[in-house]
């Protein structure tokens, strides 16, 4: 079965410095790859999706990603940290041809230190 | 787009009674799926639905948990009786599966606390 690891269930960078969250899934086939960001006390809001089309992928709030296919990887990044961008993010993993159902990773949560 | 709907945002009641969670999915969607958030536990699916219909249900934990879809506009999920284990954020999503993606989008939730 699908799973995905989220390597460090917290981190902490300094405003400016550059954000690395990383994911990780386990499926042999790549799957579709999500990205999702949970400010407190709200819901999940998605920040970019690969589909195949692109292996680097653009979302908002200036967060990219890119899938590398031969590590089975889909790390987050952001060149340049803001204090706006605390918050917990969730990687998810959807296997192609047939379940709807997402695997969520377990979290990151990042700290934004001034 | 109003996004999706949960109500009530916050739910505070006593171990024993009937507790009703209700989601409104973005107009157009045909997938709804109901999660539950944990410290302990994470972000767990309990049910989803697709046009209506309830297809996996696996996450559900238990016979006290029940969820409804009568139409496309409306979810219920209920908790009879209410256990405080059962305190926790419930979240609805839903998305519209296109070329087999399914880009979920979720609702504020709902924080239910059981007393």
């Amino acid at each position: 079965a699908q799973s995905v690891t989220q390597l460090g269930s917290h981190v902490s960078v300094s405003e400016g410095a550059l954000v690395l969250l990383r994911c990780n899934y386990s499926s042999s086939v790549p799957p579709y790859l999500f990205w999702y960001v949970q400010y407190p006390n709200q819901g999940l809001q998605l920040l970019l999706k690969y589909t195949s089309a692109a292996t680097l992928v653009k979302g908002i709030n200036g967060f990219e990603a890119e899938f590398k296919k031969s590590e089975t990887s889909f790390h987050l990044t952001k060149p340049s940290a803001h204090m706006s961008d605390a918050a917990e993010y969730f990687c998810a993993a959807q296997n192609e041809g047939g379940s709807e159902k997402l695997v969520f990773g377990k979290g990151t949560k990042l700290t934004v230190n001034p | 787009d109003a996004g999706v709907i949960q109500s009530p945002r916050h739910e505070v009641t006593e171990m024993g009674q009937e507790v009703t969670l209700r989601c409104k999915p973005i107009s157009g969607h045909n997938s709804l799926f109901w999660y539950r958030q944990t410290m302990m536990r994470g972000l767990e699916l309990l049910i989803y639905f697709n046009n209506n219909v309830p297809i996996d249900d696996s996450g559900m934990p238990e016979d006290r948990f029940s969820a409804k879809m009568p139409n496309a506009s409306f979810s219920t999920l209920k908790i009879q009786p209410s256990e405080p284990r059962d305190s926790a954020v419930y979240f609805c999503a839903s998305s519209l599966v296109a070329s087999g993606i399914n880009t979920q989008y979720f609702g504020p939730g709902t924080r239910l606390t059981v007393l």
